[in-house]
């Protein structure tokens, strides 16, 4: 079993839509999470960082963290063309020095 | 505030050559450096991490090595690159002892081997 688990889609939504993009993970120590943008031959950005359950919102963004069910979301309001990309999640523990990452999904808003 | 390079941003090479990638940071000390591999349509795969000058950690045992001969500085070699080395390489940074968990990544190298 993967550490981390992400469907890789691909999805494809219209402007305007709500997205919800999900990993689950096996591994109780996680206690950092993250959600990274990445668009075509560039290098990840990072969008959200969170450390506890509940939600963190940050504009059209909403990462939401269960650690009770070892799932984590990212939502996207208002979805708009230029959020077309691959959006990985990672999770890191307290004391660990290696970052485990989804295999990403690929997202188009279509205009 | 922090900022990380990578050069090349891309780079040609031929079977059997060498390779010599650098990765820099800059407005941070002591960071944790870090060496992935993205393969066209996959996900990264880490190859090396670093959490001081001279201390790497291999995860992926290959033809590649790393290097990391001063603080925010970390090098990527191979002596023989093999067609399956292309790839699109990122280096990225993390400073856990500021209780900063987070990652972030360069620009990365694009890496193709004929």
């Amino acid at each position: 079993q993967k550490e981390v688990e992400q469907d890789p889609g691909p999805l494809s939504v219209p402007e305007g839509a709500i997205v919800s993009l999900n990993c689950t993970y096996s591994n109780s120590a996680f206690q950092y999470f993250m959600w990274y943008r990445q668009y075509s031959r560039k290098g990840p950005e990072l969008l959200m960082y969170t450390y506890s359950s509940g939600n963190k919102e940050d504009g059209r963004f909403t990462a939401q963290v269960d650690k009770s069910s070892k799932y984590i979301s990212l939502f996207i309001r208002d979805s708009q063309p230029s959020d077309s990309a691959t959006y990985l999640c990672a999770m890191i523990t307290r004391t660990g020095n290696q970052f485990y990452f989804g295999t990403g999904t690929s997202l188009t808003v279509i205009p | 505030s922090q900022t990380i390079h990578q050069w090349p941003a891309t780079l040609v090479q031929p079977v059997g050559s060498p390779l010599s990638l650098e990765c820099t940071v800059e407005g941070t000390s002591n960071p944790n450096l870090y060496w992935y591999r993205q393969a066209a349509g996959r996900g990264l795969q880490l190859l090396f991490y670093s959490v001081g000058i001279g201390q790497i950690s291999s995860e992926v045992p290959q033809n590649l090595s790393a290097s990391r001969p001063q603080d925010r500085q970390f090098i990527l070699s191979s002596k023989k690159l093999l067609l399956s080395d292309s790839g699109f390489y990122l280096c990225a940074w993390s400073v856990p002892r500021l209780a900063r968990y987070e990652q972030f990544f360069g620009p990365g190298t694009r890496l193709t081997v004929l």
